[in-house]
């Protein structure tokens, strides 16, 4: 069974620096989908951004970006210029891509606090 | 309609009784699926249905819970004789390509 793991259940960062949060991985498969889901307060969970496993380069949305270790099956999450907003839960999960294997594997999340 | 929508958004029940939970998923979506998240966890799939057909469940699913989606459309989410156990956020999201999953607020279902 994939395992997802998320050591840091608490991080701050000061408001316009970097942040990063990390999430290892544990599977047998090649092919997959990584995934980071933010939760704020009392709302709903939203798409962060997205990893192939077979895409060597990088994601990037914006201020968010990721280091795939497909080897070190690791996923870090850099948060560029943090912002107010970006005070959250953070989600790492999991999935594969075949029909019927989308359901989603979470860790147990990173609280993400900004101070202003 | 912008997003998945649940109702209610929070319920107070007496161990025992029975509640259901509804989820209207973003209507050109196929697939829907329930999680559960306690607290301090990350959510936890329970069931996914593609259209009307319930494809996966969930050993977390026990026969005093059960799923419907009459029609490919919204989907309900029953708990019979509640248990203190029980008390939990129940997440619906729904999605049309593979993982990307849009969720809804959610439900707290708090048993007493």
């Amino acid at each position: 069974a994939q395992t997802v793991t998320q050591s840091q259940p608490e991080m701050s960062v000061q408001e316009a620096e970097t942040v990063t949060l990390s999430c290892t991985y544990d599977t047998s498969e090649s092919d997959y989908y990584l995934f980071w889901y933010k939760q704020p307060p009392s709302r709903q969970m939203i798409l962060v951004i997205r990893q192939e496993a077979y895409k060597q380069q990088n994601a990037t949305e914006n201020r968010f970006s990721v280091n795939f270790q497909k080897a070190a099956k690791s996923f870090s999450l850099k948060i560029s210029d943090s912002q107010l907003g970006d005070a959250a839960m953070y989600f790492c999960a999991y999935s594969l891509p075949n029909f019927g294997n989308e359901k989603l594997t979470f860790g147990t999340g990173t609280r993400l606090t900004i101070i202003p | 309609d912008t997003g998945v929508s649940q109702d209610p958004r929070h319920k107070i029940t007496k161990r025992g009784q029975n509640v259901t939970f509804r989820c209207d998923p973003i209507s050109e979506h196929n697939r829907l699926y329930w999680y559960r998240q306690t607290l301090g966890q990350g959510p936890e799939f329970l069931t996914y249905f593609q259209n009307e057909a319930q494809l996966e469940k969930s050993r977390l699913l026990s026969d005093r819970f059960s799923a419907e989606r009459p029609k490919g459309s919204f989907s309900t989410l029953e708990i019979q004789r509640t248990e203190q156990g029980d008390s939990a956020m129940y997440l619906c999201a729904s999605s049309l390509s593979a993982g990307e999953l849009f969720f809804g607020e959610g439900s707290r279902l708090t048993v007493l």
